[in-house]
């Protein structure tokens, strides 16, 4: 069945340090892919999306490319920052609109 | 603020207690879900509805009930709680339908401890 599988966390970076979170794919077809975020005591919120093959979501400073030939869309940021810190689901969804998520990754970013 | 409101926000209950989770939305959303999040295991969706007057089962449906009051609302049953189902549940809906069908809106969560 469709999967979505991420980097273990947790992650801990300084301030300023690059960021990637791994993400990768099962699906049959071409899902829609998202990352959402989740800070604390919050609910989720989507960050970025993609919708078919090459797209780059991008949000905040945050990038992700849907890569169809390794089944992946990795999160990337340049430059984190201590309000980054929380935790980062990555997901995709069919086209009836069932989201799958993945295990989530926790991001903590120290000054 | 419009979005999803969930209630309660916390809850203990003791094994074998039932009770209701309550959510509602006033973005006029065809679909509505109900997820549990665990962790190291993400999201896992429980039931959802995708329009007023349907429901249907999703991953991890044992254990609860649905019901889908109306447009506005989706609410979620415990009959005979377990500390298996130890979790925080989030409701979520979405519109139907375009480039729509993905605009996910998430509630804040209730965190239910079953002792």
């Amino acid at each position: 069945g469709n999967s979505v599988t991420q980097m273990e966390g947790p992650v801990t970076l300084s301030e300023e340090a690059f960021l990637t979170i791994n993400c990768t794919y099962t699906a049959t077809g071409y899902p829609s892919l998202f990352w959402y975020v989740q800070y604390p005591g919050e609910g989720l919120q989507l960050l970025l999306k993609a919708t078919k093959a090459d797209d780059k979501g991008s949000n905040k400073g945050f990038e992700a490319t849907y890569r169809k030939e390794t089944t992946s869309f990795h999160l990337e940021k340049g430059s984190v920052q201590v309000s980054d810190s929380a935790v980062y689901f990555c997901a995709q969804a069919s086209n009836t609109g069932k989201l799958i998520f993945g295990q989530g990754t926790t991001l903590q970013v120290k000054p | 603020n419009a979005g999803v409101t969930q209630t309660p926000k916390f809850q203990v209950l003791k094994t074998g207690q039932s009770m209701t989770l309550q959510c509602a939305q006033d973005m006029n959303h065809n679909s509505m879900y109900w997820y549990r999040q665990d962790p190291g295991m993400g999201l896992r969706l429980i039931y959802y509805s995708a329009s007023e007057g349907t429901t249907d089962k999703g991953e991890v449906p044992n254990g609860y009930n649905v019901s889908r009051l109306n447009k506005r609302e989706f609410s979620l049953r415990l009959e005979s709680a377990a500390p298996s189902q130890t979790s925080v549940y989030f409701c979520a809906s979405n519109p139907i339908g375009g480039q729509g069908i993905y605009d996910y809106t998430f509630g804040s969560g209730t965190r239910l401890t079953v002792v």
